[in-house]
Parts: C-alpha cells; structure tokens; sequence
C-alpha cells in the first residue's frame, strides 16, 4: 500500500529560490530516499538518508529526516530549469530493508520557471 | 554509477497479445531485482520482487499468472505482460540492487512505456 505522502504535490516557484518538499511515512524505516524523475522518464536517485541520520547534504540538496514525526524533507537551492521535474521519496517500510521493493510517495511536481 | 537498462523503452501492441520487458544489471550484478508500475501521473507502485533462481515474490493484488516473472541470471530479470489488455497500459520500471554494494541504493532503469490498443 502506498505509505509515503508528500506535500505540496505541485510547487512552482521562480528560479534562483529554495524549493522545499516534504515526505511522511507510517511504519518504522532503515532508510529513506529522494529520487527525481523526469516526464515519462525513469528514475534518478538522489540521496539516501538512514533512519539514524538527521540531515545529509549533496550538492545543492538537503535531506532531512525526523524519525520521530515519521518525516523527511528534500531542499533545493539555488533552484535552475533543469531542476523542473517530480520528486518522490521512497522508503524501505517492508520487513527485510534493502532486500525488498520500496513504497514511494505520491511525489511533488517541481516547476522552476525562469 | 551502476546502470540498469531496459528494452523496449516503448512497445505498441494488441489486446490479447504478450509482452516481454527485459531488465538488465550493465555493469553488477543484482541477485535481486523489483518490477514497478506508474500510472499516469501516478506514483511508483511495487508489482514483485524478482529473485535470481526462484520464484517471483508478487505483491497484493498482482496477478502472477498474468505478470510472468523471470530471473535467469544474476544481470537479466524480464517481465512478460500476457493477454494483455488496454488497462495494462502503463510505465513499466525495474529496479535493481547491487550484490556487493554498501548500500540500500536500488538503481532504476529507464521504464519501458506500454500501450495496448
């Protein structure tokens, strides 16, 4: 079942600004990841935070992870065009972790216009 | 980075035909591989998990029978829609976990579009 939630599900903000999106979650993790996902394109992972992290940072991304809210949230700064795309966060919420198939969210449809 | 492709990345059929998808691990080798399906404008949702030298494990709801699951090798997983039908037009992803990696990263391949006139 679809566990991971995100918010807003469409954010259009104006290039150059912070982009900030956020996932929640129902059962306890090992980990949590952002991936983005180009129209009618695959998958590209971008970070993967464990459930013992607070904030990990990539580039111009942050992750942050609240165990404790069942949360995280993915910031994007300096946002640029490229960066148009949806941004799912998926979870390991099965038993077994990494050996099973992820629950994504409903993912947020990023729009940076120029 | 590890790449996972997959072929056709899209495919036109009838209604009533079978379809194979191929998943492959270009550069690792993944013992375990996902099968996904995305609806339009819809998020990801986990179909089976495809394990090298044994049965597909199949979530709720998911037809075995009609979702044929094969994993050959420790690089090939494919997936066959049979009989397929207009309501199984979708965005076919798979996804692949690296044996020997130190991580949880499932690495996605590019989706394979599927449409069923």
């Amino acid at each position: 079942s679809q566990q991971g939630e995100e918010d807003p599900q469409a954010l259009s903000i104006q290039e150059g600004e912070n982009a900030t999106m956020n996932c929640s979650y129902k059962t306890s993790i090992n980990n949590l990841q952002w991936y983005r996902q180009n129209s009618g394109r695959g998958l590209v992972h971008l970070i993967l935070i464990r459930s013992n992290e607070r904030e990990k940072h990539s580039g111009r991304l942050r992750v942050t992870l609240d165990t404790s809210k069942k949360s995280s949230s993915l910031l994007i700064t300096a946002s640029r065009a490229a960066d148009t795309a949806s941004y799912f966060c998926a979870t390991d919420e099965r038993a077994g972790g990494g050996a099973d198939g992820l629950t994504f969210g409903k993912g947020t449809h990023l729009i940076i216009q120029p | 980075g590890a790449v996972v492709s997959q072929h056709p990345s899209r495919v036109i059929c009838k209604s009533g035909t079978s379809v194979k998808i191929e998943c492959r691990s270009l550069d690792f080798q993944a013992t375990t591989m996902f099968w996904y399906r995305q609806f339009p404008k819809q998020s990801l949702m986990l179909m089976a998990t495809s394990n090298e030298g044994s049965k597909a494990t199949y979530e709720q709801g998911v037809e075995k029978d009609k979702f044929l699951i094969n994993h050959a090798s420790l690089t090939l997983s494919t997936l066959t829609v049979t009989s397929a039908h207009p309501e199984d037009s979708s965005f076919y992803i798979c996804s692949a976990r690296d044996v020997l990696g130190f991580t949880d990263t499932q690495y996605f391949g590019p989706g394979t579009r599927l449409t069923v006139l």
